[in-house]
């Protein structure tokens, strides 16, 4: 059974870029969320969906955005990128009834110049 | 605001060695504790705790929660160099609107 996938493994990008970040759950998995891991900062909820409906948002500036597609895959926008957004985002998914993370991706690691 | 502390930040042992990870939460509407282990990238879970002094044990791993004094202790016992990783504590809350409350790791390192 295939994990959770996350694309691309690496992005650069340059101060004012957009960036997309994509993640396939597991198959059977309806529930998806995302978390930013800066250095020293630990994992920091961004966003939750449910079957494909944002249920809830961490606490981030309206330009984090995302959403969920129909086959239940994820998508994390990042607008008018800033240095300090360069971490790990971090993509997770959980059967809908277990409302935490159960399964992890490797992670997209954003580097912004 | 929900918080959850782990200490020590970062530990450096020797093989064979017995540590101790500590977890202290302050949450509203817990709903159980969780453990997980990071090497490179994916935290893959180890143990999600409810109910307190239940001890519950996977190898040489074994962890325990006090929801009295809200906090869990991770222990792994005769380390090796394999389990150099941060290990992450999480708290799930019942209120069904905000997923896990992560803290910042321990970041462990088994020397030979």
């Amino acid at each position: 059974e295939a994990g959770v996938t996350q694309s691309p493994t690496h992005l650069i990008k340059t101060r004012g870029q957009q960036a997309t970040l994509r993640c396939s759950p597991i198959s059977g998995h309806t529930s998806v969320y995302w978390y930013q891991q800066a250095l020293g900062l630990g994992l920091q909820f961004l966003l939750w969906y449910d079957e494909g409906e944002e249920r809830n948002r961490g606490n981030f500036p309206p330009r984090f955005s995302g959403r969920q597609f129909p086959n239940y895959s994820s998508e994390l926008n990042v607008n008018a990128l800033e240095l300090e957004d360069s971490a790990l985002y971090l993509c997770a998914s959980s059967l809908v009834e277990v409302i935490w993370p159960q399964h992890f991706g490797d992670g997209t690691r954003l580097s912004i110049l | 605001e929900d918080k959850v502390v782990q200490s020590p930040l970062s530990l450096v042992v020797h093989e064979g060695d017995t540590v101790t990870l500590n977890c202290s939460y302050e949450v509203t509407n817990f709903r159980s504790l969780l453990w997980y282990k990071q090497e490179k990238k994916a935290p893959t879970f180890l143990f999600m705790l409810t109910s307190s002094g239940i001890e519950k044990k996977s190898g040489r791993l074994s962890s325990i929660l006090d929801k009295k004094e809200l906090f869990s202790i991770l222990n792994i016992t005769a380390t090796q160099t394999g389990d150099s990783a941060v290990y992450l504590c999480a708290v799930a809350l019942n209120s069904g609107n905000t997923p896990l409350v992560f803290g910042k790791g321990t970041r462990l390192s088994v020397i030979a």
